[in-house]
């Protein structure tokens, strides 16, 4: 069964704007990651947070972790065309190594 | 090659046929994993290797569904007698396999389809 949700299910914007999504989990983690993913294929590794961290940044992403609320949102400022994809969060559970995917948030952004 | 790759990028095949799907982790990576996707879904976790063994395959849905690594290196995952909700996109990912909780780099998956 998935581990995490990520919400909305969809989201549409303009080029310029920025997105955000959001993923909630069911029990404690040790990592979250996010991925992305176009046109149903290989994934993409974006960002990897710990539960001892609370924010991170990578270009014009960045994501958050409340180990209390369980739950994590990814932020792209700045969005571009060239970011439509879909995005997963991923987090581990009783075992590091054993990654759990939500159903993903397609992101369309556009031109 | 600098990524992981996986063949067949595509598969066809009839219920009740036997596949082979490979992955060719990135060199050097020590730990393997196997996840499926369905339509609109997110990957599910089947099965990771550490080296040469198994070290969890608790997301195997049956035993129609086996994987090796014999080297420690290339995997095979094997679909006995398949079935058409056998459909999905096989991903592969690797490892370094140093310490938990690294980052898992993917390959770009193998689409089967079971008519």
């Amino acid at each position: 069964s998935q581990q995490g949700e990520e919400d909305p299910q969809a989201l549409s914007i303009q080029e310029g704007e920025n997105a955000t999504m959001n993923c909630s989990y069911k029990t404690s983690i040790n990592n979250l990651q996010w991925y992305r993913q176009n046109s149903g294929r290989g994934l993409v590794h974006l960002i990897l947070i710990r539960s001892n961290e609370r924010e991170k940044h990578s270009g014009r992403l960045r994501v958050t972790l409340d180990t209390s609320k369980k739950s994590s949102s990814l932020l792209i400022t700045a969005s571009r065309a060239a970011d439509t994809a879909s995005y997963f969060c991923a987090t581990d559970r009783d075992n590091f190594n054993k990654f759990y995917f939500g159903s993903g948030t397609k992101l369309n952004v556009k031109p | 090659g600098a990524g992981v790759s996986q063949t067949p990028s595509n598969k066809v095949t009839e219920k009740g046929k036997y596949v082979e799907l490979r992955c060719d982790p990135i060199s050097g990576h020590t730990a393997l994993y196997w996840y499926r996707q369905s339509l609109g879904q997110g990957p599910e976790f089947l099965i990771y290797f550490q080296g040469t063994g198994a070290a969890d395959d608790s997301g195997l849905p049956n035993d129609r569904f086996f994987a090796v690594r014999p080297e420690g290196s290339v995997s095979t995952l094997k679909i006995q007698r398949t079935e058409r909700g056998d459909s999905a996109v096989y991903l592969c990912a690797s490892s370094r396999g140093e310490a938990g909780g690294e980052t898992q780099y993917f390959g770009p998956g193998t689409r089967l389809l079971v008519l």
